[in-house]
């Protein structure tokens, strides 16, 4: 089966920084999404990653192994702003969006 | 431009009733796509329009019938739905089916809830 695992809450601090894992397991590979979802609110697109390597845009970085099967987001300097969920999606063999569940990200001042 | 936009933004309806949630987006993108999301789950797919062709139908019941009239609008008709139902709908397109540009864009969803 396909499955994308997220932890499913974190905490940290205004100002701070933290890591937002996703390891997964999907039939095939064709890159991995990192959006944010505000509460009641659509998806928006944070960073797309096919190869190995960080990519970094502004205080956001995403970074993937593809041999580990593992990927995370970084935040930087984080403000209150950023309190939301995060979902990791993978393309699999068949160009379809697998979903992790996401994780909900609680930053307190 | 990267906006999706879809209408309406909330919907009440009874079981009997029969509605139409649309969403457009000036682009250019080829693909089209229907999501539900239920509180604290992630976007669960429902239809994908490629080309304005139904390319995937993810055993959707028929109470719910898409449309792509064309290629910048598309149409999600409910009716005889049920109270599990209410959830968002989100809409999203992407340029094309695959390969590196298939990032999907969302629109702002309609906030659907069946009494």
């Amino acid at each position: 089966g396909q499955n994308i695992d997220q932890p499913t809450e974190m905490t940290a601090t205004e100002g701070a920084i933290v890591q937002i894992n996703c390891t997964y397991q999907t039939s095939g590979f064709n890159g991995l999404f990192w959006y944010q979802q505000h509460a009641g609110e659509a998806p928006t697109f944070l960073s797309y990653n096919v190869l190995d390597g960080l990519e970094e845009k502004g205080r956001f970085s995403s970074f993937l192994s593809r041999s580990k099967g593992y990927s995370y987001l970084l935040l930087k300097e984080l403000q209150m702003k950023d309190s939301a969920s995060y979902l990791c999606a993978v393309v699999d063999s068949n160009y379809q969006l697998i979903w992790g569940a996401g994780t909900k990200l609680i930053i307190k001042p | 431009d990267t906006e999706v936009t879809q209408t309406p933004k909330h919907l009440v309806m009874g079981m009997t009733n029969k509605k139409s949630l649309k969403c457009e987006q000036h682009m250019g993108h080829r693909a089209m796509y229907w999501y539900k999301q239920k509180a604290k789950k992630p976007p669960e797919l429902m239809f994908v329009y490629s080309y304005e062709k139904l390319s995937i139908n993810e055993s959707v019941p028929s109470r719910f019938s898409p449309e792509c009239p064309n290629s910048s609008l598309l149409n999600l008709h409910l009716h005889a739905l049920q109270p599990e139902d209410s959830a968002l709908y989100l809409c999203a397109s992407s340029q094309d089916r695959q390969g590196a540009t298939d990032t999907q864009y969302f629109g702002p969803g309609t906030r659907l809830t069946v009494l």
